[in-house]
């Protein structure tokens, strides 16, 4: 069966913009998790959601928002990059009901904010 | 935020060791994960710990979950060039949703 999938894989934008990024979790998947993966901090948790509600937040400033839509395909929005958002983003999907082990993750999106 | 404490950093090794590394929290953790990174893609899951004092092996790879719930530690006996990577600890609290807390990772090197 297909793997969590995140477009696009590459990304390079500028102080100021705002960059959208997707996750397609594994079928029939229903939770998504995103974490932010820098060398400095390490991978950190930004948010979860479920049936398209945000079950949870990480400690990030409201620059990061996300959303899951009904299909649980899931986007996280940076606005206003600043050059410290420059990581590989991870998205995780897991089925519901099963533990956090049953998470997995996608290849990620590397993002280079110059 | 909460932060695991992972050691060591970094590890230069034969082929043909053993390597341990270990991961320490303030907080305690309900479940303990181990997960392997290589280059260009996801962290995977190698080994799911979920009660204190717990042992598990998967293949040549043991973690243990700590007696006091807030450490663990993984061990690879007779490691080979393929066990090249990043290895990272993760405890989940189990708060009502998935989120979990890594540590730093550890990046073994193995010498052919």
């Amino acid at each position: 069966k297909a793997g969590v999938t995140q477009t696009p894989r590459y990304l390079i934008k500028t102080r100021g913009q705002q960059v959208t990024l997707s996750c397609s979790p594994i079928s029939g998947h229903r939770s998504v998790s995103w974490y932010q993966q820098t060398p400095g901090q390490g991978l950190q948790f930004l948010f979860e959601y479920f049936s398209e509600t945000q079950r949870n937040k990480g400690n990030f400033p409201g620059r990061f928002s996300g959303r899951q839509f009904s299909n649980s395909r899931s986007e996280m929005n940076v606005s206003t990059l600043e050059l410290g958002d420059s990581a590989l983003y991870l998205c995780a999907s897991s089925f519901q009901l099963a533990g956090p082990e049953t998470q997995y993750f996608g290849p990620g999106t590397r993002l280079l904010v110059l | 935020g909460q932060q695991l404490n992972q050691s060591p950093q970094s590890m230069f090794i034969q082929e043909g060791e053993d390597v341990s590394m270990n991961c320490t929290s303030s907080s305690i953790f309900n479940t303990w994960l181990w997960y392997k990174q290589d280059p260009g893609e996801g962290p995977v899951l190698l080994i799911a710990l979920y009660k204190a004092g717990e042992l598990t092996s998967n293949g040549r790879l043991t973690a243990q979950f700590g007696i006091t719930r807030k450490d663990s530690f993984l061990n690879i006996s007779a490691s080979i060039p393929s066990d090249v990577g990043i290895y990272f600890c993760a405890g989940y609290s189990g708060a009502g949703s998935y989120q979990l807390t890594f540590g730093k990772g550890t990046k073994l090197s193995v010498i052919p």
